[in-house]
């Protein structure tokens, strides 16, 4: 059975500090690994990983996949209150369905 | 640009009502996908669909029925709603041909008391 795990499932930090959230997957046929960011409403897509070793970067936030380790780190660094929200990793299978983890709630204080 | 759109925002249902959760997208995606999300949860597959006419079950399909008659809509129903239903749901779409990650609606909150 396909699995995603994320640690920490939730953190507080000060804005300015710099957090590194984990995702660690077990799937047939890897694909690819989605992050979400999670505020009230919708998920809204922040990066897909495909290839190992390459990091996306967008901003403050920068992600990276190690599929001979399977597992993903997602950075964001000078954290801003507005960071605060839940952080959703899923990966893609064999089949196009995303098998999501439990997310990480980041809560950045000011 | 709509994205995908979901009705009701939110919704109260007695224990043995049934209603129909609504989920249309604008983007010609060809897949969609239905979750529900408890407190503290991730997202669990329910229904997807990979075109009109053909769905398909998830993780979590027991207690509700889906249909895709058109590419746009792909309505959730809840026959005898039920306590352990109490969730939030949410309605995805995708083109993964394209390479496109899913993109989701805002949600429907349901209560079941």
């Amino acid at each position: 059975e396909d699995k995603v795990v994320q640690s920490p499932l939730s953190l507080v930090v000060h804005e300015g500090d710099t957090v590194t959230l984990n995702c660690s997957y077990e799937v047939t046929n890897f694909r690819s690994l989605l992050w979400y960011k999670q505020e009230k409403k919708a998920p809204t897509f922040l990066f897909m990983l495909t290839s190992s070793g390459i990091e996306k970067k967008s901003g403050r936030l920068s992600s990276i996949l190690d599929k001979k380790e399977l597992f993903s780190i997602l950075n964001i660094t000078a954290t801003q209150t507005g960071d605060s929200a839940v952080y959703l990793c899923a990966v893609r299978g064999g089949s196009e369905k995303l098998v999501f983890g439990k997310g990480t709630k980041l809560t950045v204080n000011p | 640009n709509a994205g995908v759109t979901q009705t009701p925002k939110f919704r109260i249902l007695k224990i043995g009502q049934s209603m129909t959760l609504q989920c249309t997208q604008d983007m010609n995606h060809n897949y969609m996908y239905w979750y529900r999300q408890d407190p503290g949860m991730g997202l669990k597959l329910i229904y997807y669909s990979v075109g009109a006419g053909i769905t398909d079950k998830g993780e979590v399909p027991n207690g509700y029925n889906v249909s895709r008659s058109t590419t746009e809509d792909f309505p959730l129903r809840l026959e005898l709603a039920a306590p352990s239903q109490t969730s939030v749901y949410f309605c995805a779409s995708s083109y993964p041909e394209l390479g496109q990650p899913q993109h989701f609606g805002d949600g429907t909150r349901l209560s079941i008391l």
